[in-house]
């Protein structure tokens, strides 16, 4: 069964960072692309990084590049988000997604809430 | 970067009726090599995450029931429910995934009388 498990985020001040962990598990990682998707508290959904199989190539909507690095380590199956100079804006549920290569997102994690506030 | 607008933004039945939602992007999402559109559909459902219902534009993800139908080719696609049930209450949106930035479309949110 596939599995992608969020963890990371919290509350946090504007101008700092954090990062975001989604733990895939019930198939092969290192297969995949794979993305972060996020969605502001009541709005609507906003892609924010997609990261090739091997990790060479990365993704970012304009919203977030600069800022923002998606990363991943294929041996622990693991997904990352670093996220920088956060802004009030940033706040959302943020999805860790699988995707297949004929379509976008297949399988979505549950979601981890990240805050921006002072 | 391509603008999904969908339509309505919300909407109200009774089970068993049909439902069309309709998105329509701002350039082309039909592939000239190979002829598919990348376009998809999601649900999502009230506490829940999405989870995709349609990609390239017609061909339903594997356990969805078949009274959701996707169709539509170029600029112009249309998510039709057929017999609606109450467990589809939920949020849909659309998606294209022909070039980056992918961009959702602002969601539908169908409510069962």
């Amino acid at each position: 069964e596939v599995q992608l498990v969020e963890s990371g985020g919290g509350l946090v001040q504007p101008g700092r960072s954090l990062k975001l962990s989604c733990a895939a598990s019930g198939f092969t990682f290192s297969n995949y692309y794979m993305a972060w998707v996020r969605q502001a508290p009541k709005k609507g959904l906003e892609w924010v990084a997609t990261i090739s199989t091997s990790g060479s190539r990365t993704y970012y909507p304009d919203s977030v590049k600069g800022r923002f690095t998606i990363s991943r380590d294929n041996a622990k199956s693991s997904l990352y988000l670093q996220m920088n100079s956060l802004k009030s804006e940033d706040t959302a549920t943020y999805y860790c997604a699988r995707r297949r290569s004929s379509s976008p997102f297949d399988y979505w994690g549950q979601g981890v809430m990240v805050t921006v506030s002072s | 970067d391509i603008v999904m607008t969908q339509s309505p933004s919300s909407l109200a039945v009774s089970a068993g009726e049909t439902v069309t939602i309709n998105c329509k992007s701002s350039q082309s999402l039909l592939s000239s090599g190979n002829q598919k559109n990348y376009l998809a559909w999601y649900q999502q459902k009230p506490g829940q995450s999405p989870k995709l219902l349609i990609y390239l534009a017609s061909t339903r993800e594997s356990g969805v029931p078949d009274r959701f139908i996707g169709s539509g080719s170029g600029t112009d696609f249309t998510l039709t429910i057929s017999s609606v049930q109450a467990e589809d209450l939920a949020d849909y949106y659309c998606q294209q995934h022909y070039s980056y930035p992918f961009t959702f479309g602002s969601g539908t949110k169908l409510e069962i009388k």
